[in-house]
């Protein structure tokens, strides 16, 4: 089955410095690739994804870049603020048949200090 | 659309009870998924409905667990008899169509097996 590396598995960064994290997938067949954000004590909520045949989407201060070939796929947040503040989980979508399944990285802690 | 509705929202309970989660996911939606978060295991699906019927059930992680899905607006996730290392947070969430699509999370529900 899949399998989601995500790296790191915190971070810190200062407000207004750039924050990147990033997963590798096993699956070559994989053709989706969201990011959730959750906040403490809260569930978790969709803040960008990437569909397999675009390599690029920003929304804001938010992007994420996806490599096929190389299998990997990175969040890119800029200008971070406190309430970035949060776990970011990736996750990639394996289709068999009609069975599509959702495999989510282990998350990364980010932490942005004022 | 008051979104995914989990309850209860919290759970103590005692070693070799039985546990019944229950879930409401967002009317119109065809996909539900149940996910387990542990800190150690991160985030797991256990099991995926899509039009009510079981299309994965391979995350369940053994006879105890069990679930359901009756109509399109009921699930229930049980557990008999439950164990300490069953304490986690359940998640359910649903989709428009299965694991392609935004999954909307519930508030989950706080298990704690004693």
């Amino acid at each position: 089955g899949e399998n989601v590396e995500q790296h790191p598995s915190t971070l810190s960064v200062q407000e207004g410095d750039s924050a990147v994290i990033k997963c590798t997938y096993s699956d070559s067949a994989s053709n989706y690739f969201p990011w959730y954000k959750q906040e403490l004590g809260k569930r978790p909520q969709l803040i960008i994804d990437i569909r397999s045949n675009v390599g690029e989407k920003k929304d804001q201060r938010i992007a994420v870049t996806l490599n096929k070939t190389a299998k990997h796929f990175s969040l890119h947040i800029t200008e971070t603020q406190p309430e970035d503040s949060a776990v970011y989980f990736c996750a990639a979508s394996t289709s068999g048949g009609s069975n599509y399944k959702l495999t989510f990285g282990k998350g990364t802690l980010l932490t942005v200090n004022p | 659309d008051a979104g995914v509705i989990q309850s209860p929202r919290h759970e103590v309970t005692e070693m070799g009870q039985e546990v019944t989660l229950r879930c409401k996911p967002i009317s119109g939606h065809n996909s539900l998924f149940w996910y387990r978060q542990t800190m150690m295991r991160g985030l797991e699906l256990l099991i995926y409905f899509n039009n009510n019927v079981p299309i994965d059930d391979s995350g369940m992680p053994e006879d105890r667990f069990s679930a359901k899905m009756p109509n399109a607006s009921f699930s229930t996730l049980k557990i008999q008899p439950s164990e300490p290392r069953d304490s986690a947070v359940y998640f359910c969430a649903s989709s428009l169509s299965g694991g392609v699509d935004e999954q909307f999370f519930g508030p989950g529900t706080r298990l704690t097996v004693l």
